[in-house]
Formats: C-alpha cells, sequence, structure tokens
C-alpha cells in the first residue's frame, strides 16, 4: 500500500517569502502521478500543481513548482512570492495508474502567510 | 459551468441514526469518489464508481456505510445506526474519466454524531 507523509504539521511565512513544504511517500510502482491541493479555510479542495512519475522535468504552475527527486520519493512544494490568499492547508496526494486511481493524501501542512 | 456540490453541507445526527449525504458531480464526469476527512487530517479513500458501477469499495470503514449512483450521475452515501467516530466531513469529488485527469471536489458535508 502506498503511504504519504508530510512531516511539517504547520508552516508560518511573511508575505513574498519563498516557502518550501515537504512531501515524502512511498510506493513499489513505477509510474504514478503525484498532486498538491490546496483547502482554505473553509473551502473546497483545489488543485495546485500535478507531477507524472515519468517525466524528469519538475512541474511549475506560476508561483508554485516541485521538487521531484523519484529516487528518493520526495516530491517537495515551493511557493515563491507568497501572498495572503495562500494561506491554507495543503495536502500532497498519490495517485496509481492501475485500478480506481484514487487519491492516497498526507497528513496535510497549515500554511499561514502573515502580512 | 457548476462545480461539485454537496447536501447537506452539515448534519448532526444522534447515535443510532441513519443519514443519506448527497453528490451532484459535475455533468459529464464519469469517476466519482467519496472520501472521509478527520478533523486535521488528511481526506481518506472510500469508494469509487465509474459510471454507475462501484468499482472499488475498499475504503468503507464497516458495512453500515452504503454507497450508490444508480444512474451514474447523482450519489449517495448512506450511513447507518451512525457511531460517534464517523463524525468527520465527507468529501465527493468528480474527474471526467480515468487516466491523469483532476478530481474536483465539492465543499463536503460535515456530520457531527452526538
Amino acid at each position: 500500500a502506498q503511504t504519504v507523509t508530510q512531516s511539517q504539521p504547520e508552516m508560518s511565512v511573511q508575505e513574498a517569502e519563498t516557502v518550501t513544504l515537504s512531501c515524502t511517500y512511498d510506493t513499489s510502482e513505477n509510474n504514478y502521478y503525484l498532486f498538491w491541493y490546496k483547502q482554505p479555510p473553509s473551502r473546497q479542495m483545489i488543485l495546485v500543481i500535478r507531477q507524472e512519475a515519468y517525466k524528469q522535468q519538475n512541474a511549475t504552475e506560476n508561483r508554485f513548482s516541485v521538487n521531484f527527486q523519484k529516487a528518493a520519493k520526495s516530491f517537495s512544494l515551493k511557493i515563491s512570492d507568497s501572498q495572503l490568499g495562500d494561506t491554507a492547508m495543503y495536502f500532497c496526494a498519490f495517485m496509481t495508474i492501475q485500478g480506481a486511481q484514487k487519491l492516497v493524501f498526507g497528513q496535510g501542512t497549515r500554511l499561514t502567510i502573515n502580512p | 459551468g457548476a462545480g461539485v456540490s454537496q447536501s447537506p453541507r452539515y448534519k448532526v445526527a444522534k447515535r443510532g441514526q441513519d443519514v443519506a449525504l448527497r453528490c451532484d458531480p459535475i455533468s459529464g464526469h464519469v469517476s466519482l469518489f467519496w472520501y472521509q476527512q478527520a478533523l486535521g487530517q488528511g481526506p481518506e479513500f472510500l469508494t469509487y464508481f465509474q459510471n454507475e458501477a462501484q468499482l472499488d469499495k475498499s475504503g468503507l470503514p464497516s458495512d453500515r456505510f452504503f454507497a450508490e449512483r444508480p444512474e451514474g450521475s447523482v450519489s449517495t452515501l448512506k450511513i447507518q445506526r451512525t457511531q460517534q467516530e464517523d463524525s468527520a466531513v465527507y468529501l465527493c469529488a468528480s474527474s471526467r474519466d480515468r487516466g491523469k485527469y483532476e478530481q474536483y471536489f465539492g465543499p463536503g458535508t460535515r456530520l457531527t454524531v452526538t
């Protein structure tokens, strides 16, 4: 079974700073997908960024980028020029290519951006 | 277009009562997922539908939990004889099809069992 671990329960940075959220996972599969989801307070979970394991190039979406280290099974999220609206719970998630393609989530990191 | 909707948004049930939680996925989305999110935790998979077929129910915690999607659109998660440990947010997500398509989440139903 796959597991996802986020070792930082909470993080806090000042607006405009860069912050990196950590995620490690365990799997015996070679092909899979990794995601970062954002869950703002009392709002719906939304996808931030997606990485396909067979792609060596790290995914980027505007101010969001990942550092995907397949051999180390590490998938960190970097947020550049952080904004107040980035305040949220961030979940790292793993998805297999086979079967139901359900998401396996980590425990989450609560990120607070301070003015 | 409209996103995933869930109703009710909040539900308080007395221990032993039955509850039914509804999910309206994005129109045309083939895949539908239910997740359970305990307070301060990440969501955990409950069950998966592809159209009307329930292809994976390995995450349902007990036989008190039952889900259906009879016409391949709206889905209902039913919990019989609710227990305090069932208190959680129940999230529904849909995606266009299998594969790398994004799962779109609803706002969730917060269930409190007293």
